[in-house]
C-alpha cells in the first residue's frame, strides 16, 4: 500500500521555537507538497518541491522554509513558530505533471503553538 | 483567479437520509475534478475523479455529477451512514497548472443516529 507517512501526528511547541515537521512518501513521487488547513479557509500552499534541492513558494510561504534533500523526504521547517501557526499541516505527493492523478495526503500533523 | 466554492459549509442530517454536496468551481481551462473525503484528524483521501467528459461517476453509495458547460459538481451520498461524517473537499485541476490544484474549503457533514 503506497503511502505519505507524517512523523507526527500532534505536536504541542513554545513560540519561538524552531520546529521540523517530517514527510516521507514511498511513491518515487517527484513533487512533494505542504500545506496547511484551517476552518474556514480550506487548504492552502506553503511551498512545494518538483526535485530534489528544488523548491517554489506557494501562496503563503512567510515564516516556513523548507528542505529537499532526498527524493522521498520533505521538510517543512518553521524558523520562530508563532501562535498563528497553530494549525493542521498535510503534506502531499504526486508523480511530475500528474495533477490529473491527484495528490496523496499524508495523515495530517496537528500543531499547537503556544 | 481560479476559485472553488462549496455549499453547504456544513450539514447535519439522519443516519438513513440521503444528501446532495455543492461544488461550483471558475477553474479554466478544465482538466478534471476530484473529491476527497476527510475524516477528523486524517488527511483527505479521494472518492471520485472527473474528466470533462463524464457526467456521473458512483462510488459504491457516493455518486459524484459534472456539468462542465455550467462549471458545476454534486456528491450525492444514499442511505447515510455514521461513518460518512467527515469533510468532503472539492479538487479541482488546471490543464495549464501543471502540478497544482485548486481546493474547495469543504463540507462538513454530520450523520447522527
Amino acid at each position: 500500500d503506497v503511502k505519505v507517512t507524517q512523523s507526527s501526528r500532534y505536536l504541542v511547541k513554545r513560540t519561538g521555537e524552531k520546529v521540523f515537521l517530517e514527510c516521507v512518501q514511498d511513491m518515487d513521487h517527484e513533487n512533494m507538497f505542504w500545506y496547511r488547513q484551517d476552518p474556514g479557509l480550506g487548504l492552502r500552499l506553503i511551498y512545494f518541491s518538483y526535485d530534489v534541492k528544488m523548491k517554489e513558494k506557494g501562496d503563503i510561504p512567510e515564516g516556513y522554509s523548507v528542505s529537499r534533500e532526498k527524493k522521498e523526504r520533505f521538510s517543512l521547517i518553521l524558523e520562530s513558530a508563532s501562535t498563528n501557526q497553530t494549525s493542521m499541516y498535510l503534506c502531499a505527493s504526486s508523480f511530475l505533471g500528474q495533477a490529473i492523478y491527484g495528490y496523496t495526503f499524508g495523515s495530517g500533523t496537528r500543531l499547537t503553538v503556544v | 483567479k481560479n476559485q472553488v466554492e462549496q455549499s453547504p459549509q456544513s450539514l447535519i442530517i439522519l443516519e438513513g437520509k440521503n444528501c446532495t454536496l455543492q461544488c461550483n468551481y471558475t477553474v479554466s481551462p478544465f482538466s478534471n475534478l476530484r473529491w476527497y473525503k476527510q475524516d477528523t484528524g486524517r488527511g483527505p483521501v479521494s472518492l471520485t475523479i472527473m474528466t470533462f467528459s463524464e457526467n456521473t461517476k458512483s462510488n459504491g453509495r457516493y455518486t459524484a455529477t459534472l456539468d462542465a458547460d455550467t462549471k458545476q459538481s454534486s456528491l450525492h451520498i444514499t442511505a447515510s451512514q455514521l461513518s460518512d461524517s467527515a469533510s468532503y473537499i472539492c479538487v479541482v485541476s488546471d490543464l495549464n497548472a501543471g502540478n497544482m490544484l485548486t481546493f474547495g474549503g469543504g463540507t462538513r457533514l454530520m450523520v447522527k443516529p
